[in-house]
């Protein structure tokens, strides 16, 4: 069974502090990894997709990066509008033409104060 | 660019009550995926279409639960009999198979079931 786990539950940092969110996962076969940003009240927002192990995106102040056994967001010189919770998901290879399900972890909830 | 709309946003009801909640997906998407997050467990998939069949129904979490998608445009999610259990955040998703499989969420519709 594929399995995500996201550490820390929450981070709260100061503006320009910056930090890393992990996701670390175990999936039979890695097809993607995704990373989601969901404010209170709102369906997520897609952020980034990662392939392969080794390869990065980055977005603004977000910059994702992928490895066979975890991901990491890194948030350079964070502002009070990156607070959010962020979501990492995985799909895994399925069968012939079948798509793999997404399988999310629980998310970090981040805090930037002014 | 309308994305994935959702109604309604806010449902209270009754115990016992029938619930239908209702999802437009990207105009152009083949995949329709219906989701249901909660405190405890976090975002769950029920189900997932594929140009308008049930592909994978493995997460709805019991009988009283069902989905249609009649044509490309249009799905409902429907729960009869509603339990204050069922309460929860659902949401609806989109994407283009056959490419980056990204989803793209809708608003949510937030469930309260007395």
């Amino acid at each position: 069974e594929d399995q995500v786990t996201q550490s820390p539950e929450a981070l709260r940092l100061q503006e320009g502090e910056s930090s890393s969110l992990n996701c670390s996962y175990t999936v039979s076969g890695l097809r993607g990894l995704f990373w989601y940003r969901q404010d209170p009240g709102k369906g997520p927002e897609f952020l980034f997709t990662l392939y392969s192990a080794g390869e990065e995106k980055e977005k603004e102040r977000l910059k994702a990066t992928l490895t066979k056994k975890e991901s990491f967001l890194h948030i350079t010189a964070p502002k009070p509008e990156d607070s959010a919770t962020y979501l990492c998901a995985v799909q895994a290879w399925a069968g012939g033409t079948s798509y793999g399900k997404l399988t999310f972890g629980q998310g970090t909830i981040l805090t930037v104060h002014p | 660019d309308a994305g994935v709309i959702q109604s309604p946003r806010h449902e209270v009801t009754e115990m016992g009550q029938e619930v239908t909640l209702r999802c437009k997906p990207i105009s152009g998407h083949d995949y329709l995926f219906w989701y249901r997050q909660t405190m405890m467990r976090g975002l769950e998939l029920l189900i997932y279409f594929n140009n308008n069949v049930p592909i994978d129904d493995s997460g709805m979490p019991e009988d009283r639960f069902s989905a249609k998608m009649p044509n490309a445009s249009f799905s409902t999610l429907k729960i009869q009999p509603s339990e204050p259990r069922d309460s929860a955040v659902y949401f609806c998703a989109s994407s283009f198979g056959q490419g980056q499989h990204t989803q793209y969420f809708g608003p949510g519709t937030r469930l309260t079931v007395l």
